[in-house]
């Protein structure tokens, strides 16, 4: 089975500064995926992130960062620069093995970005 | 225009309705799933389908069916609506080509059934 956590139910982060989101995993597939995705108060879900489990460097998109820890087994996502049009739910996501591929996402982050 | 569309966007409906959610895209993927989204529960998988000819359950398909009707088009359908399927419906999509297999979300469904 896998599982992913999201223990901050909500953030606050001042503007221009940057923000860690923490997320942790279990899987015991060797060959796996994380994702993290925005949704903005008008509900639409943004793919943002993709880390691989055989990716050596952290993905990087931008302002969006994937501090990823294979041992630790944790992704948490770091923006850099917080924008006001940042604060929105945050998912920390993982796609499994084999030929299913299942995604199992995490119950989110809020994050608000005060001016 | 928006690749993964959804229809409706709201809707309200009684107990023991019938209501079908439909979903197209033009990004032309293979692969089509619909969630639910609850407050505090994330999003929780419904039906995936592969292909035109491969549907499969998820974790909470009990009260759902769907039908994928071609490439572009997965309907999903709610053969009698009871109050707690209330919740926000996504359609998505994905192509295991980019061997990432990120998936892209239609704007949802409000379904409100009371």
């Amino acid at each position: 089975a896998q599982k992913i956590t999201q223990t901050q139910p909500g953030m606050f982060v001042q503007e221009k500064e940057a923000v860690t989101l923490d997320c942790t995993y279990d899987t015991s597939d060797q060959s796996y995926g994380l994702f993290w995705y925005k949704q903005p108060s008008s509900g639409e879900m943004i793919f943002l992130i993709y880390q691989g489990s055989y990716d050596e460097q952290n993905a990087t998109e931008g302002r969006y960062s994937l501090n990823f820890q294979k041992a630790r087994k944790s992704a948490n996502l770091v923006i850099s620069a917080s924008q006001l049009g940042d604060s929105a739910m945050y998912f920390c996501a993982m796609r499994g093995g084999g030929g299913y591929q299942k995604v199992t996402f995490g119950i989110g982050t809020k994050l608000q970005v005060i001016p | 225009d928006a690749d993964v569309t959804q229809t409706p966007r709201n809707r309200i409906t009684k107990t023991g309705k019938r209501i079908m959610l439909e979903c197209s895209q033009t990004k032309g993927h293979d692969r089509m799933y619909w969630y639910r989204q609850d407050p505090g529960l994330g999003l929780r998988l419904i039906y995936y389908s592969f292909d035109v000819k491969d549907i499969n359950k998820g974790e909470i398909s009990d009260g759902y069916s769907v039908s994928r009707q071609a490439q572009a088009k997965f309907s999903l359908s709610l053969e009698s609506a009871i109050p707690n399927q209330t919740a926000l419906y996504f359609c998505a999509t994905s192509d295991p080509r980019t061997g990432r297999y990120e998936q892209y979300f239609g704007p949802g469904t409000r379904l409100t059934v009371t």
